[in-house]
C-alpha cells in the first residue's frame, strides 16, 4: 500500500463551522505533514509531525489545529476559519523527516463561505 | 532563508521533443532534491529524486545535479501530451532547516501533440 488517503475531497463550511479533515497512510511512514496550496502557487508547510509528535508548527494561526491519534492518522481541526483561507489541503508522509521523498494524499479541496 | 528558483514558464514542446526544466537552489548545504509533477487540480506526485552530483535516470526521466553551480534539471525524453503538468522542484536539507521540503514555484509543462 503505497498511498496517503485524504478524506474528505471536498468540503465547503461556513466561518462559524468546525469541521475536521483526515488523513490516513499505512506505508509505516514516521512522519506526517499538512500542507496548504493556494491556486498556481506551490506547497506551503503547514504542520510537521515526527513520530506521533508535533516537532514544526510553520505559524499558523491557532483557527487550524493539528492532531496525530497514532502513526497512522492525522487529522485536521478546523474552526472560525476565513474565506482566505480557502485552498487545496494536502497530507503527506515520509519515512523519516529529515529523508523527503515526500508522498502526497489526493487534498481536500476546502471552500469556506 | 532557503530559495528555490524556478522560470515559471510556460514552457511549450512539441511532441516527441527533449524538454528541460531548471531550478537553481539558494542554500550550498541542501543534501536532498526532488521533482515532483502536479496536474491541474490534483495534488504533487514525486518523479525523481537525486542526492549525489551527476546524472540519475528514469525511464524518459533524466536528473541532473550540480552542487558546484547549484543546479539541478529535469530532462524529459520523448515528451508526450499526457507530461503536461507543472513541474516542482524541491529541496530538503542544510542550515538549520533539515526538516523542510522547500518547494519552487513551478514551471507548466505544455506538451503540443
Amino acid at each position: 500500500d503505497t498511498e496517503v488517503t485524504q478524506t474528505p475531497k471536498h468540503l465547503v463550511m461556513g466561518m462559524t463551522n468546525k469541521k475536521s479533515l483526515k488523513c490516513e497512510q499505512h506505508m509505516g511512514h514516521r512522519a506526517m505533514y499538512w500542507y496548504k496550496q493556494k491556486a498556481k502557487k506551490p506547497p506551503e508547510l503547514m504542520f510537521v509531525y515526527s513520530y506521533e509528535k508535533l516537532s514544526i508548527n510553520e505559524s499558523v494561526p491557532s483557527r487550524f489545529s493539528p492532531e496525530c491519534p497514532n502513526s497512522s492518522l492525522l487529522n485536521l481541526h478546523l474552526h472560525a476559519l476565513q474565506p482566505e483561507d480557502s485552498a487545496l489541503y494536502l497530507c503527506a508522509s515520509s519515512q523519516e523527516v529529515q529523508l523527503g521523498g515526500y508522498t502526497f494524499g489526493s487534498g481536500t479541496r476546502l471552500t469556506v463561505v | 532563508q532557503k530559495e528555490v528558483e524556478q522560470n515559471s514558464g510556460p514552457l511549450s514542446v512539441p511532441e516527441g521533443a527533449i524538454a528541460s526544466l531548471n531550478c537553481t537552489y539558494s542554500d550550498r548545504g541542501s543534501q536532498s532534491f526532488f521533482w515532483y509533477r502536479q496536474y491541474s487540480g490534483k495534488s504533487p506526485e514525486l518523479i525523481m529524486s537525486i542526492y549525489s552530483n551527476g546524472d540519475k535516470e528514469d525511464g524518459r526521466f533524466t536528473a541532473q545535479l550540480n552542487k558546484a553551480s547549484q543546479y539541478v534539471s529535469l530532462l524529459i525524453r520523448d515528451s508526450q501530451p499526457s507530461d503536461s503538468a507543472t513541474y516542482l522542484c524541491a529541496v530538503i536539507g542544510g542550515g538549520g532547516s533539515n526538516y523542510k521540503l522547500t518547494f519552487g514555484k513551478g514551471t507548466l509543462l505544455t506538451v503540443n501533440p
